[in-house]
């Protein structure tokens, strides 16, 4: 079974950092890109950033591109969100998903964590 | 960059088809994935590439793409489908994944 457990989320400062994680489980991770996906509470979905399987290819949405920075442990099977300079509009739950295909990046994500909450607030 | 544009509501009777569409420019030549997000829940995939269901996707779900509009087509519609609808393509010239703005589906 495909479990992804995202944590590392909570209240942050304005202009700290936060390292968000995700635990993967059920799948050969180092086949997989993945990726981050935020949802204000109440609002629609949107893409953070995604990195290919073995971390060659990264992108990152215009708002969060040079603060935030996606990376990866295929040993620990593990994937991370490094948000820097925090700031209100970053309040929102972070989703980390799976792509459905091995091997390429521009797949639709099959599999989603939960989320953890990012509260960012002085 | 590539924008997504969807109805914020759509409200149907039961047993009645609800379409859900989703406005891109020329997004017949892009895959387009439909996610559906129920209250306190993570999204969960109804249709990829279009049209294609997951398994466990009820038969219910189809989808639609052409021209500047995809749609996702439910019907017999019943309360259960209750629920938030995202468009979601890859931009292959930024490579960026974009979602629309979410269609939230009311059951009268």
């Amino acid at each position: 079974e495909v479990r992804l457990v995202e944590s590392g989320g909570g209240l942050g400062q304005p202009g700290r950092s936060l390292r968000l994680s995700c635990a993967a489980s059920g799948f050969t991770f180092d086949e997989y890109a993945m990726h981050w996906v935020r949802q204000v509470p109440g609002k629609g979905l949107e893409w953070v950033a995604g990195i290919s399987w073995d971390s060659g290819t990264i992108a990152y949405a215009d708002s969060v591109k040079g603060r935030f920075t996606v990376s990866r442990d295929n040993a620990k099977n593990s994937l991370f969100l490094q948000v820097n300079s925090l700031r209100a509009e970053d309040t929102a739950l972070y989703y980390c998903a799976k792509v459905r295909y091995p091997s390429t990046t521009s797949s639709y994500f099959d599999y989603w964590g939960q989320g953890t909450l990012v509260t960012v607030s002085s | 960059s590539y924008v997504l544009t969807q109805p914020p509501s759509v409200s149907v009777a039961p047993g009645q088809t609800a379409r859900v569409s989703c406005g891109g420019n020329n997004i017949e030549t892009k895959s387009v994935h439909w996610y559906q997000q129920k209250p306190g829940q993570a999204p969960v995939l109804v249709l990829h590439d279009d049209s294609d269901r997951p398994s466990g996707i009820p038969e219910r779900f189809s989808g639609s793409n052409s021209g500047n509009t995809a749609t996702l087509t439910i019907s017999r519609v019943e309360a259960g489908d209750e629920a938030d609808y995202y468009c979601h393509v890859w931009d292959r010239s930024n490579d960026h994944r974009v979602f629309g703005g979410g269609t939230k589906l009311t059951v009268l």
